[in-house]
Protein backbone atom coordinates (compact mmCIF):
# COMPACT_ATOMS: atom_id res chain seq x y z
CA UNK A 1 0.00 0.00 0.00
CA UNK A 2 1.73 3.40 -0.65
CA UNK A 3 1.70 5.85 1.91
CA UNK A 4 -0.48 8.61 0.74
CA UNK A 5 -3.42 7.51 -1.83
CA UNK A 6 -5.60 9.99 -3.81
CA UNK A 7 -8.74 9.24 -5.85
CA UNK A 8 -7.53 7.70 -9.32
CA UNK A 9 -9.22 10.47 -11.16
CA UNK A 10 -9.49 12.19 -13.94
CA UNK A 11 -12.19 14.10 -13.05
CA UNK A 12 -13.99 16.07 -15.68
CA UNK A 13 -16.45 18.83 -14.79
CA UNK A 14 -18.53 21.78 -15.80
CA UNK A 15 -17.46 25.26 -14.70
CA UNK A 16 -19.38 26.26 -12.19
CA UNK A 17 -19.12 22.55 -10.37
CA UNK A 18 -18.09 21.83 -7.22
CA UNK A 19 -15.70 18.74 -6.83
CA UNK A 20 -14.36 17.47 -3.69
CA UNK A 21 -10.88 15.26 -3.83
CA UNK A 22 -9.68 12.62 -1.39
CA UNK A 23 -6.82 11.70 -0.03
CA UNK A 24 -5.92 9.14 2.55
CA UNK A 25 -2.35 8.37 4.40
CA UNK A 26 -0.64 5.58 6.19
CA UNK A 27 1.18 6.95 8.54
CA UNK A 28 -0.27 8.07 11.86
CA UNK A 29 3.01 9.72 12.87
CA UNK A 30 2.33 12.41 10.20
CA UNK A 31 2.32 15.92 11.06
CA UNK A 32 2.10 18.30 8.24
CA UNK A 33 -0.25 18.27 5.08
CA UNK A 34 -0.45 20.12 2.17
CA UNK A 35 -2.66 20.43 -0.95
CA UNK A 36 -0.27 21.50 -4.14
CA UNK A 37 -1.43 22.41 -7.26
CA UNK A 38 0.73 20.70 -10.78
CA UNK A 39 0.01 22.24 -14.00
CA UNK A 40 1.28 20.28 -17.00
CA UNK A 41 5.08 20.58 -17.29
CA UNK A 42 5.12 22.80 -15.05
CA UNK A 43 6.72 22.35 -11.08
CA UNK A 44 4.12 21.43 -8.24
CA UNK A 45 3.22 24.50 -6.21
CA UNK A 46 1.48 25.41 -3.03
CA UNK A 47 -1.85 25.43 -2.78
CA UNK A 48 -2.84 25.45 0.50
CA UNK A 49 -1.58 23.89 3.70
CA UNK A 50 -4.41 21.61 6.02
CA UNK A 51 -4.91 22.30 9.55
CA UNK A 52 -6.70 20.03 11.82
CA UNK A 53 -9.51 22.95 12.07
CA UNK A 54 -9.56 22.89 8.77
CA UNK A 55 -8.99 25.95 6.71
CA UNK A 56 -10.60 27.69 3.92
CA UNK A 57 -9.16 30.53 1.47
CA UNK A 58 -11.55 31.82 -0.97
CA UNK A 59 -13.07 28.94 -2.98
CA UNK A 60 -10.71 25.91 -1.83
CA UNK A 61 -11.57 24.34 1.27
CA UNK A 62 -9.28 21.86 3.19
CA UNK A 63 -10.55 19.30 5.74
CA UNK A 64 -7.98 17.08 7.82
CA UNK A 65 -9.53 14.00 9.91
CA UNK A 66 -6.51 12.50 12.20
CA UNK A 67 -8.73 9.70 12.93
CA UNK A 68 -9.83 8.33 10.00
CA UNK A 69 -5.91 9.82 8.50
CA UNK A 70 -7.95 11.32 5.81
CA UNK A 71 -7.26 14.65 3.96
CA UNK A 72 -9.73 16.12 1.45
CA UNK A 73 -10.27 19.46 -0.71
CA UNK A 74 -13.42 21.17 -2.10
CA UNK A 75 -13.21 23.39 -4.86
CA UNK A 76 -16.19 25.68 -5.19
CA UNK A 77 -17.48 27.28 -8.40
CA UNK A 78 -14.84 25.53 -10.42
CA UNK A 79 -13.30 27.92 -12.99
CA UNK A 80 -11.50 26.89 -16.29
CA UNK A 81 -7.99 27.60 -14.70
CA UNK A 82 -8.64 24.77 -11.89
CA UNK A 83 -7.47 22.64 -14.48
CA UNK A 84 -4.72 20.71 -12.74
CA UNK A 85 -3.09 17.91 -11.22
CA UNK A 86 -4.09 18.42 -7.30
CA UNK A 87 -1.24 16.58 -4.69
CA UNK A 88 -2.07 15.52 -1.58
CA UNK A 89 1.91 16.02 0.26
CA UNK A 90 1.81 14.73 4.07
CA UNK A 91 5.30 15.30 5.92
CA UNK A 92 5.91 12.34 8.57
CA UNK A 93 8.01 14.29 11.23
CA UNK A 94 9.19 18.38 10.93
CA UNK A 95 11.78 18.93 9.09
CA UNK A 96 11.62 15.68 7.35
CA UNK A 97 10.89 14.47 4.05
CA UNK A 98 7.58 15.48 2.21
CA UNK A 99 5.70 12.34 0.92
CA UNK A 100 3.33 13.28 -2.52
CA UNK A 101 0.05 11.19 -3.55
CA UNK A 102 0.14 10.49 -7.29
CA UNK A 103 -2.15 13.17 -7.91
CA UNK A 104 -5.54 13.83 -9.67
CA UNK A 105 -6.64 15.39 -12.37
CA UNK A 106 -9.50 18.18 -12.62
CA UNK A 107 -10.51 19.19 -16.07
CA UNK A 108 -12.86 21.70 -15.90
CA UNK A 109 -15.23 22.14 -19.08
CA UNK A 110 -16.45 25.17 -20.44
CA UNK B 1 12.74 37.72 -4.16
CA UNK B 2 14.40 34.51 -6.36
CA UNK B 3 12.53 31.54 -6.32
CA UNK B 4 14.48 27.86 -6.58
CA UNK B 5 16.53 27.70 -9.94
CA UNK B 6 17.69 24.84 -11.46
CA UNK B 7 20.15 23.99 -14.65
CA UNK B 8 20.04 22.84 -17.05
CA UNK B 9 16.50 23.38 -18.30
CA UNK B 10 16.44 19.87 -20.49
CA UNK B 11 19.45 17.62 -20.82
CA UNK B 12 19.98 15.16 -23.82
CA UNK B 13 22.70 12.00 -23.30
CA UNK B 14 23.28 9.53 -24.70
CA UNK B 15 22.81 5.83 -22.46
CA UNK B 16 26.07 5.61 -20.38
CA UNK B 17 27.22 9.22 -20.05
CA UNK B 18 27.48 10.74 -17.29
CA UNK B 19 25.22 13.98 -15.93
CA UNK B 20 25.24 16.82 -13.20
CA UNK B 21 22.11 18.75 -12.60
CA UNK B 22 22.41 22.10 -10.84
CA UNK B 23 20.15 23.41 -8.05
CA UNK B 24 19.91 27.30 -6.61
CA UNK B 25 17.70 27.02 -3.71
CA UNK B 26 16.10 30.25 -2.07
CA UNK B 27 18.53 31.93 -0.46
CA UNK B 28 18.49 31.53 3.36
CA UNK B 29 16.69 27.97 2.76
CA UNK B 30 18.30 25.30 4.80
CA UNK B 31 16.61 22.58 3.76
CA UNK B 32 17.08 20.94 0.07
CA UNK B 33 15.18 18.26 -2.17
CA UNK B 34 15.43 16.36 -5.01
CA UNK B 35 12.58 14.41 -6.62
CA UNK B 36 12.04 13.11 -9.95
CA UNK B 37 9.06 12.78 -11.94
CA UNK B 38 8.33 10.45 -15.02
CA UNK B 39 5.77 11.38 -17.63
CA UNK B 40 2.63 11.30 -15.85
CA UNK B 41 3.36 9.56 -12.77
CA UNK B 42 3.94 11.38 -9.37
CA UNK B 43 6.94 12.48 -8.07
CA UNK B 44 9.36 10.31 -6.73
CA UNK B 45 11.34 11.40 -3.42
CA UNK B 46 15.30 11.09 -4.05
CA UNK B 47 17.15 12.64 -1.19
CA UNK B 48 16.85 15.83 1.36
CA UNK B 49 19.59 17.87 3.25
CA UNK B 50 19.30 19.75 6.05
CA UNK B 51 21.43 22.14 7.16
CA UNK B 52 24.25 20.09 8.48
CA UNK B 53 22.91 17.56 9.14
CA UNK B 54 24.09 14.13 7.30
CA UNK B 55 21.52 13.78 4.22
CA UNK B 56 18.37 11.57 3.84
CA UNK B 57 19.62 9.33 0.86
CA UNK B 58 16.74 7.21 1.17
CA UNK B 59 15.36 7.65 -2.09
CA UNK B 60 18.08 7.70 -4.59
CA UNK B 61 17.12 4.10 -6.96
CA UNK B 62 20.87 3.06 -7.10
CA UNK B 63 24.26 3.91 -6.48
CA UNK B 64 24.67 5.60 -9.74
CA UNK B 65 22.77 8.54 -8.17
CA UNK B 66 24.57 10.85 -5.58
CA UNK B 67 24.07 14.43 -4.37
CA UNK B 68 26.34 16.63 -2.73
CA UNK B 69 25.71 20.07 -1.20
CA UNK B 70 28.47 22.72 -0.79
CA UNK B 71 28.37 25.11 1.44
CA UNK B 72 25.08 24.67 2.57
CA UNK B 73 23.38 26.31 -0.31
CA UNK B 74 23.90 25.11 -3.81
CA UNK B 75 23.34 21.05 -5.01
CA UNK B 76 24.38 18.95 -8.32
CA UNK B 77 22.62 15.77 -8.58
CA UNK B 78 24.94 13.39 -10.29
CA UNK B 79 23.89 10.28 -12.21
CA UNK B 80 26.42 8.13 -13.63
CA UNK B 81 26.01 5.67 -16.38
CA UNK B 82 22.85 6.62 -17.07
CA UNK B 83 19.85 4.15 -18.64
CA UNK B 84 16.81 5.25 -20.35
CA UNK B 85 15.07 4.65 -17.23
CA UNK B 86 16.17 7.30 -15.90
CA UNK B 87 14.59 9.62 -18.61
CA UNK B 88 12.43 12.10 -16.20
CA UNK B 89 11.94 15.40 -15.08
CA UNK B 90 14.19 15.97 -12.43
CA UNK B 91 12.73 19.10 -9.19
CA UNK B 92 14.16 20.51 -6.73
CA UNK B 93 12.81 22.22 -3.29
CA UNK B 94 14.00 24.10 -1.05
CA UNK B 95 12.57 25.14 2.82
CA UNK B 96 13.13 27.05 5.49
CA UNK B 97 11.83 26.12 9.19
CA UNK B 98 8.10 25.25 9.17
CA UNK B 99 7.22 26.30 6.00
CA UNK B 100 6.51 24.12 3.19
CA UNK B 101 8.78 23.51 0.27
CA UNK B 102 9.39 25.53 -3.12
CA UNK B 103 9.78 23.75 -6.36
CA UNK B 104 12.46 24.65 -8.99
CA UNK B 105 11.30 24.42 -12.40
CA UNK B 106 12.92 21.01 -12.84
CA UNK B 107 15.25 19.53 -15.20
CA UNK B 108 14.32 17.64 -18.47
CA UNK B 109 16.60 14.46 -18.58
CA UNK B 110 16.21 12.71 -22.21
CA UNK B 111 18.18 9.40 -22.37
CA UNK B 112 18.85 8.10 -25.54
Amino acid sequence: RKEVEQDPGPFNVPEGATVAFNCTYSNSASQSFFWYRQDCRKEPKLLMSVYSSGNEDGRFTAQLNRASQYISLLIRDSKLSDSATYLCVVSRYYGQNFVFGPGTRLSVLP
Amino acid sequence: GAGVSQSPSNKVTEKGKDVELRCDPISGHTALYWYRQSLGQGLEFLIYFQGNSAPDKSGLPSDRFSAERTGGSVSTLTIQRTQQEDSAVYLCASRIGAETQYFGPGTRLLVL
